[in-house]
């Protein structure tokens, strides 16, 4: 079965810090993989997706993330980070129509 | 519609009672998904629909859990005999497909509360 491990469960950073959200996934397989974003008090919502081609993928709001298939892993990126990023951050991989997602990481951005 | 929509948006039952909890996903959506999550941890995914049918039922944690999904469309799980256990927040999603995955839409969210 597909697993999702998140590293890090809470990051506190200040504003103008670069971020690096960690995620590494267990399936061997061809796999899609996702970042969603969680804002206080609003639903989930799609940051950025990996199907295919350029293993940097870029998203909303200055995100990135890069896909290394030989390290199983999808690491979420941004050089950096504004009051307004403090949200929950889920890794997601989907195969077949399953999605897995990890425990998330609650990023917290000081002013 | 617009997007994903749940309903109730909260609800309190007592234990051993019924609850069911409904989802109309984004219209011509043919994939919705159902999970749940708990105060401080992650999705935990329960159930997949590919049209009327369920491919994966494997997260359904006991047989006190079903859904079903009518005409394409709207989906509703009903958890029976509820349990405190079973307290969470119930969120619906939905996406274009299941194969052809670009992301899934996700609802507001159930929050079931089990006195």
């Amino acid at each position: 079965a597909q697993s999702v491990s998140q590293h890090n469960h809470h990051v506190i950073l200040s504003e103008a810090a670069s971020l690096e959200l960690g995620c590494n996934y267990s399936y061997g397989g061809t796999v899609n993989l996702f970042w969603y974003v969680q804002y206080p008090g609003q639903h989930l919502q799609l940051l950025l997706k990996y199907f295919s081609g350029d293993p940097l993928v870029k998203g909303i709001k200055g995100f990135e993330a890069e896909f290394i298939k030989s390290k199983f892993s999808f690491n979420l990126r941004k050089p950096s980070v504004q009051w307004s990023d403090t949200a929950e951050y889920f890794c997601a991989v989907n195969f077949a129509g399953k999605s897995t997602f990890g425990d998330g990481t609650t990023l917290t951005v000081k002013p | 519609g617009a997007g994903v929509s749940q309903s109730p948006s909260n609800k309190v039952t007592e234990k051993g009672k019924d609850v069911e909890l409904r989802c109309d996903p984004i219209s011509g959506h043919t994939a919705l998904y159902w999970y749940r999550q708990s105060l401080g941890q992650g999705l935990e995914f329960l159930i997949y629909f590919q049209g009327n049918s369920a491919p994966d039922k494997s997260g359904l944690p006991s047989d006190r859990f079903s859904a079903e999904r009518t005409g394409g469309s709207v989906s509703t799980l009903t958890i029976q005999r509820t349990q405190q256990e079973d307290s969470a927040v119930y969120l619906c999603a939905s996406s274009l497909t299941g194969q052809d995955f670009r992301g899934q839409y996700f609802g507001p969210g159930t929050r079931l509360t089990v006195t």
